[in-house]
């Protein structure tokens, strides 16, 4: 039962290099999620997903991009970071029938010098 | 979409109850109230979820009044492991509310 799992875990970065963080889900859920979380801040919503193929833009969504190829997998991309989106990343998912319950990934967390 | 206020952050002693509100007066009509609990370095994970009036588990109460215009989430008997942050989440994938959006949650400390 391994739910909703984030790659990698820990990652730095130097200001202006890009990379990719991977979410992966094994309960078919059509809904998913980013969130970023600050130090001492609450989550923000960076993009998400309603199915394959379709995305959307969230509360903080700049300096990023995401992709849906596949229904199991949502991908968030940074193409050129900076020492602002130093954060954790938490990925999470949904079935579309769902009142609100999301299941999250344990995070990750990213480090921009 | 119902946007949610909490309060910043709670104290209170072990053995004891402990009630936190959360305010969400645009809340629509097919919205749900959900609450989450997130420990530091691990993601948030559903506590509880209700509609209106009472629901209760094997973890805590949510109540919700009659113009579910706030709702409070009750610890029974809290002890240090529930020493977390507590999100309120008002939406509904039902209801085609999908930008489900967290508030600042409240930290919540218990003290020995």
């Amino acid at each position: 039962n391994a739910g909703v799992t984030q790659t990698p875990k820990f990652r730095v970065l130097k200001t202006g290099q890009s990379m990719t963080l991977l979410c992966a889900q094994d309960m078919n859920h059509e809904y998913m999620y980013w969130y970023r979380q600050d130090p001492g801040m609450g989550l923000r919503l960076i993009h998400y997903s309603v199915g394959e193929g379709t995305t959307a833009k969230g509360e903080v969504p700049d300096g990023y991009n995401v992709s849906r190829l596949k229904k199991q997998n949502f991908l968030l991309g940074l193409e050129s970071a900076a020492p602002s989106q130093t954060s954790v990343y938490f990925c999470a998912s949904t079935a579309f029938q769902n009142t609100g319950e999301l299941f999250f990934g344990e995070g990750s967390r990213l480090t921009v010098l | 979409l119902a946007k949610t206020t909490q309060p910043i952050s709670m104290d209170s002693y072990e053995g004891q109850e402990v009630n936190i509100t959360c305010s969400h007066n645009n809340i629509a009509t097919n919205d749900y109230i959900t609450w989450y609990q997130q420990f530091p370095s691990q993601g948030p994970r559903f506590i509880i979820q209700g509609y209106k009036t009472k629901v209760t588990n094997e973890v805590a109460s949510l109540f919700i009044p009659a113009d579910r215009k706030s709702s409070t989430l009750s610890l029974p008997r809290v002890s240090l492991s529930d020493t977390a942050v507590y999100y309120c989440l008002v939406g509904s994938l039902a209801g085609g509310n999908e930008k489900l959006t967290f508030g600042t949650g409240t930290r919540l400390t218990i003290i020995p």
